[in-house]
């Protein structure tokens, strides 16, 4: 079975600092990964994706995040936090997506606080 | 464009009581929804996978009888909370699967919290 850890729950950044969230997975298979973007009051919004091809992912709002298969791991960064990155980040992992399952594995979420 | 809403936002209710969940998508059409569950500090947890106009998909461990799902339409699912006791306290989170779009796509409600007394 799938799994997700991301082992920061909370971690605080001053406003123009980098930024980088941890997140480590475990699937025999080809992993499907996500980052997802969780704000008070609002549903999960995804902000990246990784299928397959390059292992730098690009996604909204200035975010990327590189697939290690050497390392399972799928961090997710930042160069430059803004004070409306503050919120609660998710990376989950899909499984079977292509085989016609449609399971997303949560990991337990890490909290951004960004200092002013 | 691709907005799910749920409703209600929160919802207090005494013991042995049901609750039901509304989830909709707005402005897209969705074949699929799902149902999570979130504890406090900890992560999502699917529930179950409605299709539209069949039986919702349960996971291991969650039980079909308390929460009861009804998917009728292309933009509507519903989750009863039946019998509703307080460990059935937690956030409640639905998703939507846009007809025509590929497994991986799931636009989340803003989610419902539960408080059971």
């Amino acid at each position: 079975a799938q799994s997700v850890t991301q082992p920061d729950i909370h971690i605080t950044v001053s406003e123009g600092a980098s930024l980088e969230l941890r997140c480590n997975y475990s699937y025999g298979a080809t992993p499907y990964l996500f980052w997802y973007v969780q704000s008070p009051g609002q549903g999960l919004q995804l902000l990246l994706k990784y299928f397959s091809g390059d292992t730098l992912v690009q996604g909204i709002k200035g975010f990327e995040a590189e697939f290690k298969r050497s390392q399972s791991s799928f961090n997710l960064r930042k160069p430059s936090v803004h004070w409306s990155d503050a919120a609660e980040y998710f990376c989950a992992v899909g499984a079977g997506l292509t085989g016609g399952g449609n399971k997303l594995t949560f990991g337990t979420g890490t909290q951004l606080k960004v200092e002013l | 464009g691709a907005v799910v809403s749920q409703h209600p936002s929160w919802v207090i209710c005494k013991s042995g009581t049901s609750v039901k969940i509304e989830c909709r998508s707005l402005d897209f059409q969705a074949t699929t929804m799902f149902w999570y569950r979130q504890f406090p500090k900890q992560s999502l947890m699917l529930m179950a996978t409605s299709n539209e106009g069949s039986k919702a998909t349960y996971e291991q461990g969650v039980e079909k009888d308390k929460f009861l799902i009804n998917h009728a339409s292309l933009t509507l699912s519903t989750l009863t909370v039946t019998s509703a006791h307080p460990e059935d306290s937690s956030f409640y989170i639905c998703s939507a699967r846009p007809l025509g779009q590929g497994r991986e796509t799931q636009y989340f409600g803003p989610g419902t919290r539960l408080l059971v007394l």
